[in-house]
Order: C-alpha cells, then sequence, then structure tokens
C-alpha cells in the first residue's frame, strides 16, 4: 500500500521559532510537493520538487524554505513563524511516469501562537 | 494564466438523491483535469481523471464526471449518494497540460449528505 507520512498531525509553535515539518514518501516518487489549505481558499502549492536537492517555488513561497536531501523525504521549513502561517499543511508525491496522479499524507495542523 | 472555478461552496443534499458538483477550468494549452476527495481529518485521495480518450470518466465509489470542451467544464455526479459521500471535493487542473505533474485546485465544495 503507497503511504506518504507526515511527522505529526498537530503542532503548536510560538511566534518567530524555526518549525520543521516533515515528509516521507514510501513509493520512489521523484515528484514531491508541499501544499497548504486553508478555509475557502483550497489547496494552494508552496514548494516543489522534481528530484534530489532540487527545488522550485510554488504560487506562495514567501516565508518558507524546503530541503530535499533524500528522495525520500522533503521538509518545509518555517524559518520564523508568523500567526499567519496556521493553516493545515498537506505533502504529496508522484512519480515521474504517472506524473498525474499525486498521493497524499494527512496532514498536519499547526497553530503559531 | 489556467485556473479553475467550482462554482458551489457548499452542497446539502439527502442521502439516495443525485448530486452534480461543478467545475469549469481555464486553460489555453490542453488540460489534464482531477477531482480528489477529501474525508475528515484526512489527506486528498484520486477520485477519478481526465486525460484524453472518452469524455465521460468514472472513478471510485460510483463518481463519474464528463470532460466538456466547448464548455470548459468538467463536473462531478453520483446517481445516489450515501452518508459516507460526506467530504470536501476539489477539482483540479494540470499546470501547463500537466507535463510536470504540477497541479492547480479550486477552493473546493463540501458536500453535506442528511440522512
Amino acid at each position: 500500500d503507497v503511504k506518504v507520512t507526515q511527522s505529526s498531525r498537530y503542532l503548536v509553535k510560538r511566534t518567530g521559532e524555526k518549525v520543521f515539518l516533515e515528509c516521507v514518501q514510501d513509493m520512489d516518487h521523484e515528484n514531491m510537493f508541499w501544499y497548504r489549505q486553508d478555509p475557502g481558499l483550497g489547496l494552494r502549492l508552496i514548494y516543489f520538487s522534481y528530484d534530489v536537492k532540487m527545488k522550485e517555488k510554488g504560487d506562495i513561497p514567501e516565508g518558507y524554505s524546503v530541503s530535499r536531501e533524500k528522495k525520500e523525504r522533503f521538509s518545509l521549513i518555517l524559518e520564523s513563524a508568523s500567526t499567519n502561517q496556521t493553516s493545515m499543511y498537506l505533502c504529496a508525491s508522484s512519480s515521474l511516469i504517472a506524473r498525474d496522479e499525486q498521493f497524499f499524507g494527512p496532514g498536519t495542523r499547526l497553530t503559531v501562537l | 494564466a489556467q485556473s479553475v472555478t467550482q462554482l458551489d461552496s457548499q452542497v446539502p443534499v439527502f442521502e439516495e438523491a443525485p448530486v452534480e458538483l461543478r467545475c469549469n477550468y481555464s486553460s489555453s494549452v490542453s488540460v489534464y483535469l482531477f477531482w480528489y476527495v477529501q474525508y475528515p481529518n484526512q489527506g486528498l485521495q484520486l477520485l477519478l481523471k481526465y486525460l484524453s480518450g472518452s469524455t465521460l470518466v468514472k472513478g471510485i465509489n460510483g463518481f463519474e464526471a464528463e470532460f466538456n470542451k466547448s464548455q470548459t467544464s468538467f463536473h462531478l455526479r453520483k446517481p445516489s449518494v450515501h452518508i459516507s459521500d460526506t467530504a470536501e471535493y476539489f477539482c483540479a487542473v494540470g499546470r501547463y497540460g500537466g507535463s510536470q505533474g504540477n497541479l492547480i485546485f479550486g477552493k473546493g465544495t463540501k458536500l453535506s449528505v442528511k440522512p
């Protein structure tokens, strides 16, 4: 069974903290994605990666960075968390061959106080 | 620029009634189109997809969608819904025609099935 896992389901941080959200996939997928999901706004793409050590900005990269040191792991970093980054964060992956279908993790609900 | 518009943010319906969730897209290139479903407290999962070929696409759980190029629509339908279909549904279009596996999502439609 294919799987995308995210390190935490719920996370509470304080303003100004550095936050790491981890995502791991076991499908040997080349492509990985980070989205944030907010009520009424749907999913918005933050960053994506097509290969190890490669990254591309999505639609809303400001305030975020990413790291992909290994093929199966894609980390989202909030350098200095702010309250407007309180959101649900979803990770996804897809293969190079079947690029169209993305597999999603369960999400991390981040609250920044 | 490509975009996706889901015309209804919420759709309430009674159990065993038919339902249609509407999606319109804008794209200057050939499109890949998708419907994803998100059950409460879960990530998204693929319901169905249109890449090419037959315009009527069948998916999981009895859902189907029809690609209409002239109306730039990809509406999702089910003839008889169950309580378990209560979820949020997202329409998506492949960015740049889908060649890079990168998707643009709509804002979602919450389907609420009442007994």
